[in-house]
């Protein structure tokens, strides 16, 4: 069975930090990693995937992760967080011939100015 | 626009009633699914089709059905509403070789009273 493990329901941010959501995961097989954000009353939107090619991955919006097999983590970081960053943002694993795409509890992400 | 469109996007329903949520795709993907989305609980899949003419129950399938119309649609149907189906509703696609991006609609929100 595959989990999904994100630390930190919510997360807050000054406009201009370094923002850094964490997620570790279980899989019994090579994972398929996925970050995705969802915006207030919106759907969700795929951020960045990673699919066994390189370990760092860049996504859209300059948001970053970097796949750890060591340390069963995916952990998506921004350098310089905007106000158009706030949002909720899900983590989610599925094996590479699966079906399914389990996810995360969500991390909210609050950017202060 | 090339999606998944999902209706209706709002719905209230009393206790007992019925209704189905429908979802299509017009990006000729393989697998559809059906998830939930409740605060703190991250998306729980309900209902999967890996392809036209099949279908299996996901992580929380009590209290629902669907159907595979065809390859563009696959529909949520609620027999009997109760209170514990308020949520919200997303359904995603996938084309399953080759490409892990699910692709999610802009969801349905259910409310039961």
């Amino acid at each position: 069975a595959q989990s999904v493990t994100q630390l930190g329901s919510h997360v807050s941010v000054s406009e201009g930090a370094l923002v850094l959501l964490r997620c570790n995961y279980s899989s019994s097989v090579p994972p398929y990693l996925f970050w995705y954000v969802q915006y207030p009353n919106q759907g969700l939107q795929l951020l960045l995937k990673y699919t066994s090619a390189a370990t760092l991955v860049k996504g859209i919006n300059g948001f970053e992760a970097e796949f750890k097999k060591s340390e069963t983590s995916f952990h998506l970081t921004k350098p310089s967080a905007h106000m158009s960053d706030a949002a909720e943002y899900f983590c989610a694993v599925s094996q590479a011939y699966g079906n399914k795409l389990v996810f995360g509890a969500g991390t909210i992400l609050r950017v202060k100015s | 626009n090339a999606g998944v469109t999902q209706t209706p996007k709002f719905q209230v329903l009393k206790t007992g009633q019925s209704m189905t949520l429908q979802c299509a795709q017009d990006m000729n993907h393989n697998s559809m699914y059906w998830y939930r989305q409740d605060p703190g609980m991250g998306l729980r899949l309900i209902y999967y089709s890996a392809s036209e003419g099949t279908t299996d129950k996901g992580e929380v399938p009590n209290g629902y059905n669907v159907s595979r119309l065809n390859k563009r649609e696959f529909s949520l149907r609620l027999e009997s509403a109760a209170p514990s189906q308020t949520s919200v509703y997303f359904c995603a696609s996938r084309m399953t070789v080759g490409d892990y991006g699910y692709t999610f609609g802009s969801g349905t929100r259910l409310t039961v009273v």
